[in-house]
């Protein structure tokens, strides 16, 4: 799976819309972008995931640039209930791996929610 | 709607005991996985199960077995526990392999080898 790169971490207002950024300038044209959240003390969450369109869904929206090569998970209004680790990972429409399915997780984004 | 659940939630065991992680999905998933976490590693895949009776092997499979005669269950076994093994565990589940399926994660279990 090709690399992405997110900042380490970012606060927000609650109520406030919360634009948490990925680069994945090394993405390749099969590569799905997956985005998942992992709150305190739980497993990660699938949030959403797109090819090359923006998608929208009940719990957020994901912004493609043009170029694949950046995109943006869009919170339109943080809760405390936001709080969490957001995880940006690229998944091969082909060649997933050996590992069927195997998600790899950078570091990700730690977002921080002020009241 | 139960989903996937872990057991138990928190675990102390000494080290070379034999230690079992249960994972269970009510969903009828195929697939099934276990991941490790570590501070400094992120989430590293141990094993996973495309369906009942296959299984195979992840990116840090050494000290782990596993089994799944069931389709819902997914157990992990430490047959010799050890510290480095000291971790937290995840379960996941989806309908199928493949880039744009989604995987659904248990709330894990945090293992303590002494």
């Amino acid at each position: 799976d090709a690399k992405t790169t997110q900042p380490n971490s970012m606060e927000s207002n609650e109520e406030e819309p919360v634009h948490l950024p990925c680069n994945h300038s090394t993405i390749s044209g099969t590569d799905y972008i997956h985005w998942y959240r992992q709150l305190p003390s739980q497993g990660p969450e699938y949030v959403i995931h797109g090819l090359t369109s923006n998608v929208n869904n009940r719990m957020a929206s994901l912004a493609i640039a043009e170029d694949r090569k950046s995109s943006t998970l869009i919170l339109h209004r943080a809760t405390l209930r936001d709080a969490a680790v957001y995880y940006c990972i690229l998944r091969d429409v082909v060649n997933y791996g050996g590992s069927q399915g195997n998600l790899i997780f950078g570091k990700g984004t730690k977002l921080s929610v002020k009241p | 709607d139960a989903g996937i659940t872990q057991s138990p939630r928190y675990k102390i065991t000494e080290t070379g005991r034999q230690v079992t992680l249960m994972c269970h999905q009510t969903w009828s998933h195929s697939y099934m996985f276990w991941y490790r976490q570590d501070l400094g590693h992120g989430l590293r895949l141990i094993y996973y199960s495309a369906a009942a009776d296959i299984t195979d092997k992840g990116e840090v499979p050494d000290g782990y077995v596993v089994s799944r005669s069931k389709t819902e269950n997914f157990p992990l076994t430490l047959e010799s526990a050890t510290r480095s093994q000291t971790s937290v565990y995840f379960c996941a589940s989806s309908v199928r392999t493949g880039s744009n399926q989604p995987q659904h994660f248990g709330d894990g279990t945090r293992l303590s080898i002494l």
